[in-house]
């Protein structure tokens, strides 16, 4: 079945540092790729997203490109600021169900001033 | 604006009472979903419906029921509640129409401890 795997936190970063979290998926044909964040006390909510192979989605300063070659949706940050501290979530929908999801085990990043 | 709202933030229950948790929606949307948020393992979809008195299970049913008597309304049920069912519950909804590329809606999250 369909999978998402990303990396394992805490991560652990200094304002101002360059971020990137790995994200890899596992699905059958061309599924929709997501980024979604929960901050602290809150529910998920989208950060970005990504439908097609090469599109990348960008948002508040993220983005993550849609490789098809290497099934990945890596999240980049280039300057990381404290209130990005938040557990990030993977996610894809499949292509032949695009009102599911299927999430990676999120990733906490905890930004230091 | 989007709102999905959860009728407890925490609840505290003991082993085997009966526990309900609700989850209102004011989209107008047809599909709402019901998940499991555990550290490491991320979100697990326990039910979903995709209409009034409809349901289907997802990955993790065991020992949870639900219930959708009203298009804007679903609810978890724990009919007798285990310490392993403690954990963060998340509902979320969007439309029948959804597809690629579209995003569920995420209420705030129940945490429920089972001591």
């Amino acid at each position: 079945g369909d999978s998402v795997t990303q990396m394992e936190g805490p991560v652990t970063l200094s304002e101002e540092a360059f971020l990137t979290i790995n994200c890899t998926y596992t699905a059958t044909g061309y599924p929709s790729l997501f980024w979604y964040v929960q901050y602290p006390g809150e529910g998920l909510q989208l950060l970005l997203k990504a439908t097609k192979a090469d599109d990348k989605g960008s948002n508040k300063g993220f983005e993550a490109t849609y490789r098809k070659e290497t099934t990945s949706f890596h999240l980049e940050k280039g300057s990381v600021q404290v209130s990005d501290s938040a557990v990030y979530f993977c996610a894809l929908s499949p292509e032949y169900a695009g009102n599911m999801l299927t999430f990676g085990g999120g990733t906490r990043l905890m930004v230091k001033p | 604006d989007v709102k999905v709202t959860q009728s407890s933030r925490y609840l505290v229950k003991r082993t085997g009472e009966k526990v309900f948790l609700e989850c209102v929606q004011d989209m107008d949307h047809e599909n709402m979903f019901w998940y499991r948020q555990d550290p490491g393992l991320g979100l697990r979809l326990i039910y979903f419906s995709y209409d009034v008195k409809m349901k289907e299970k997802g990955d993790i049913p065991e020992g949870y029921s639900v219930s959708r008597e009203k298009k804007e309304r679903f609810s978890l049920i724990l009919e007798s509640a285990s310490t392993n069912q403690t954990s963060m519950y998340l509902c979320a909804s969007n439309s029948r129409l959804a597809g690629r590329g579209d995003e569920q809606f995420f209420g705030p999250g129940t945490r429920l401890t089972v001591l």
